[in-house]
């Protein structure tokens, strides 16, 4: 079953913009990491934050996490047209595995 | 380099005849792991290896057998392959650490299966 949602399912903008996607979930975790895949393609980790920590940042990328909520945001500063990807959260609670949402699919335009 | 291979990186086969897919990794990771991606329900583990001869069941193991006897190699079986098995196949690992193995995963390029 799917831990992770995301939001929204697609996302639009153009180059410079900011992007910005949601996650939520279920049950308590012990951290939540985001993941890009470009078409096709193995999934790259990008960051991982644990359940102690409320922002995270490395380079053009910015992540929330609320557990109060059980959300998580990834905020995508400047963004560039290699940015295009789905962006997939995924959970790590007491097992032995990550769950992943279904992803967002960012397409950034010239 | 580290890496994650898969092979092959496409199959097109029919109905019943068995097939393996390979994962190898050279980075000495303890957890291996299988996942299968189709649209609009994300990414849903097969099965998973914590280290060599251990395996476990994940989501949706039905159809699908899987071996660890060495620690770099988890290959994934089908040994009567279905058209509902016709999917994109991703291998990942990670480091295994005690007390805390909810770290990073790396994913193979994937598998694109498809069963006539």
């Amino acid at each position: 079953s799917q831990q992770g949602e995301e939001d929204p399912q697609a996302l639009s903008i153009q180059e410079g913009e900011n992007a910005t996607m949601n996650c939520s979930y279920k049950t308590s975790i012990n951290n939540l990491q985001w993941y890009r895949q470009n078409s096709g393609r193995g999934l790259v980790h990008l960051i991982l934050i644990r359940s102690n920590e409320r922002e995270k940042h490395s380079g053009r990328l910015r992540v929330t996490l609320d557990t109060s909520k059980k959300s998580s945001s990834l905020l995508i500063t400047a963004s560039r047209a290699a940015d295009t990807a789905s962006y997939f959260c995924a959970t790590a609670g007491t097992a032995s595995k990550l769950t992943f949402g279904t992803g967002t699919r960012l397409q950034v335009t010239l | 380099e580290a890496q994650v291979t898969q092979n092959p990186r496409y199959l097109i086969t029919v109905t019943g005849k068995k097939l393996t897919v390979t994962c190898s990794q050279n980075m000495n990771h303890e957890y291996m792991s299988w996942y299968r991606q189709d649209p609009g329900l994300g990414l849903r583990q097969i099965y998973y290896s914590m280290n060599v001869e251990v395996t476990d069941k994940g989501d949706v193991p039905e159809g699908y057998k899987v071996s660890r006897k060495e620690k770099r190699n988890f290959p994934l079986i089908l040994e009567s392959p279905s058209p509902n098995q016709t999917s994109l196949y991703f291998c990942a690992t990670r480091i295994s650490l005690a007390g805390g193995p909810y770290n990073e995963q790396f994913f193979g390029p994937g598998t694109r299966l498809t069963v006539l």
